[in-house]
């Protein structure tokens, strides 16, 4: 069975660091690209980062560029988010899903077919 | 930026079919995906590809796209639908993910 279970949240001061984990299990977890997505209390999804099967391509939303870092493990078939110099505006709930891709005639599309239940992340003094 | 649009809420009455729309330039390259999230829960995949559906998921829910205008269309709306639904897509001028604000459902 495909299951994606997040951990590593909790509370952080302002200006902390905290590193979350996504550990995978029932895939071969080095063919797929993986994302982050977050969602702060009340709001929507934001997308947050993604990381190619290989981890030779990441990318991340412009409001977390130069503080979070997506990486994997496919070793251990383990994704990992490292957030530095955290504010308050990164607290919310955070997701690792599982990336999927095709193409239609000559069109492309993308979707995140699996999810996990997500680990909370809290920056407050 | 690129951004895709959604309404926030939208009700429809037991048993109708309602249609969730979801806009955004990116939307005209990329198809759109739709999630249902229910409160307290990670967000379920319920439609991709224009209209196909991962397995589980009721044939009431269905998808099409125009333009620049992703739809997720459910046919008779059951009280169990009521979630908030959000569309996603790739954004067409980054390397980005793209999440809509979100609909609110509700079946009366």
């Amino acid at each position: 069975q495909v299951d994606l279970v997040e951990s590593g949240g909790g509370v952080v001061q302002p200006g902390g660091s905290l590193r979350l984990s996504c550990a995978t299990f029932g895939f071969t977890f080095s063919d797929y690209g993986m994302h982050w997505v977050r969602q702060a209390p009340g709001r929507g999804l934001e997308w947050v980062a993604f990381v190619k099967y290989d981890g030779t391509r990441k990318y991340t939303t412009d409001s977390v560029q130069g503080r979070f870092i997506i990486s994997r493990d496919n070793s251990r078939n383990t994704l990992s988010l490292q957030m530095n110099g955290l504010t308050p505006e990164d607290t919310g709930l955070y997701f690792c899903a599982r990336d999927m891709r095709a193409v239609m005639g000559l069109s492309p599309y993308y979707y995140m077919d699996v999810w996990g239940k997500g680990t909370t992340v809290v920056v407050s003094s | 930026s690129s951004e895709l649009t959604q309404d926030p809420a939208v009700s429809v009455a037991l048993g109708q079919t309602v249609r969730i729309t979801c806009q955004g330039d990116s939307l005209r390259i990329y198809y759109a995906s739709w999630y249902q999230q229910r409160p307290g829960q990670a967000p379920l995949l319920i439609v991709y590809a224009r209209n196909s559906r991962p397995s589980g998921i009721p044939d009431r829910f269905s998808g099409s796209s125009s333009g620049n205008t992703a739809s997720l269309t459910i046919t008779g709306a059951q009280a169990d639908d009521e979630s908030v639904y959000y569309c996603s897509s790739r954004d067409s001028s980054s390397d980005k993910w793209l999440f809509g604000g979100g609909t609110r459902l509700t079946v009366l």
